[in-house]
């Protein structure tokens, strides 16, 4: 069975500092890998997806991840953090690009930027 | 357009009442799914349809119903609530691949 783990519950940063966020799977085969958001108060919003191809994939509001197949993670990044990218993240993980197929969350990592 | 919208927002119950949660979406999407979220479990299926008049269990479904007559439209009931579903409930669609668009969630307090 595929799952996914967000080793950070938390994370604190300063704003102007770097962050990434770490997202491992467990799955045989080729994973179809996502990063969403969710303010607070807020439904998730689809920060970028990977599907196949360049394992550098870009996303919205600056933020980008990495696919490593042999280290199985598809870790979240962003150079430099705005106090507005405060908010829960989850990385999720997919077994087909079907639409019925079974999409498995994380559970967050929530982040806190300082001022 | 407006997305998958939710209704109602917030609701409180008490044990034993019922109560149905609405999800629309006007983006055409064949795919629908009810989802909860807790504090540290992530989300979790409970439902889902891949198309009108379809349903089907997801992980969690025990103690939910769902219906889906009309395409846009995917309802949650709960027959007989229990604090154990005090929750957030998440709606969700897409037209054909794993990305979901999600609706504004619906907070729901058992007492």
């Amino acid at each position: 069975a595929q799952s996914v783990t967000q080793p950070d519950i938390h994370i604190t940063v300063s704003e102007g500092a770097s962050l990434e966020l770490r997202c491992n799977y467990s799955y045989g085969a080729t994973p179809y890998l996502f990063w969403y958001v969710q303010s607070p108060g807020q439904g998730l919003q689809l920060l970028l997806k990977y599907f196949s191809g360049d394992t550098l994939v870009q996303g919205i509001k600056g933020f980008e991840a990495e696919f490593k197949r042999s280290q199985s993670s598809f870790n979240l990044r962003k150079p430099s953090v705005h106090w507005s990218d405060a908010a829960e993240y989850f990385c999720a993980v997919a077994h087909s690009t079907g639409g019925g197929n079974k999409l498995t969350f994380g559970t967050g990592t929530q982040l806190k930027v300082e001022l | 357009n407006a997305g998958v919208t939710q209704t109602p927002k917030f609701r409180v119950l008490k044990t034993g009442q019922s109560m149905t949660l609405l999800c629309a979406q006007d983006m055409n999407h064949e795919y629908m799914y009810w989802y909860r979220q807790d504090p540290g479990m992530g989300l979790r299926l409970i439902h889902y349809s891949v198309g009108e008049g379809t349903t089907a269990k997801g992980e969690v479904p025990d103690g939910y119903n769902v219906s889906r007559l009309k395409k846009q439209n995917f309802l949650l009931g709960l027959e007989s609530a229990a604090p154990s579903q005090t929750s957030v409930y998440f709606c969700a669609s897409s037209y054909n691949g794993p990305t979901r668009d999600f609706g504004p969630g619906t907070r729901l307090t058992v007492l």
